[in-house]
């Protein structure tokens, strides 16, 4: 069964840092470019990442101005993002995506608060 | 003006057939674009509905009933999401999806209720 599990959420506040994770299972990770998607409280979905299977290209929403960084492992089926500076308009659940967007994980939450 | 615009509700008879839009900016035509269609219900994560192009060109997600099928109105500039014989359970918000200069964009989501 295919499976995507996001984990590494929490509270944090507002500029520090959060690396999340996403553990995949059931697909061929390697050769699946992958996104994370994100969803702020009651509001819609936003796009944030993509990362191509051998990681050679990355694409990421201008919005973040740099402040997250996609990445992988792929020895170990997992997918990293590195969010800095974090604000608390960045609190949000938290998606992993295999692309095009089809198998989704259950997300983690984000909360920068002080 | 946003990439996707999206209807922000819309309601339906249980039985009936609903159809989302999903209205692409002037500036690009919705003949050159794959457009996605997700699922979310409350509290859980989206699910993937189908992808439509043409109909030489499409696809159903895994598991997803034949009642969900995509097209494209190219008077409108649009995707459509044509949900027929409305059940209860298909009460949820519905987003839309491109690939466009190099990221993904979703349509800000309409929430449809079924009553």
């Amino acid at each position: 069964e295919v499976h995507l599990v996001e984990s590494g959420g929490g509270l944090v506040q507002p500029g520090g840092s959060l690396r999340l994770s996403c553990v995949a299972s059931g697909f061929t990770f390697s050769t699946s470019n992958m996104n994370w998607v994100r969803q702020a409280p009651g509001k819609g979905l936003e796009w944030l990442s993509y990362i191509s299977g051998s990681s050679n290209f990355i694409y990421s929403a201008d919005s973040l101005k740099g402040r997250f960084t996609i990445s992988r492992d792929n020895a170990k089926n997992s997918l990293y993002l590195q969010m800095n500076s974090l604000r608390a308009e960045d609190t949000a659940v938290y998606y992993c995506a295999r692309d095009p967007p089809d198998i989704w994980g259950q997300g983690t939450m984000v909360t920068v608060s002080s | 003006q946003a990439v996707l615009t999206q209807p922000s509700s819309l309601s339906a008879s249980p039985g009936a057939s609903a159809s989302l839009t999903c209205t692409l900016r002037s500036d690009i035509n919705v003949g050159n674009y794959r457009i996605y269609w997700y699922q979310q219900k409350s509290g859980r994560p989206p699910q993937y509905l189908l992808r439509y192009n043409s109909d030489s060109d499409k696809q159903q997600g895994s598991g997803v009933p034949s009642r969900f099928s995509g097209s494209k109105d190219a008077s409108a500039n649009a995707g459509i999401l044509l949900i027929s014989g409305l059940q209860s359970e298909d009460e949820a918000d519905y987003y839309c999806l491109i690939w466009h200069s190099g990221a993904w964009v979703f349509g800000g989501g309409t929430k449809l209720t079924v009553l």
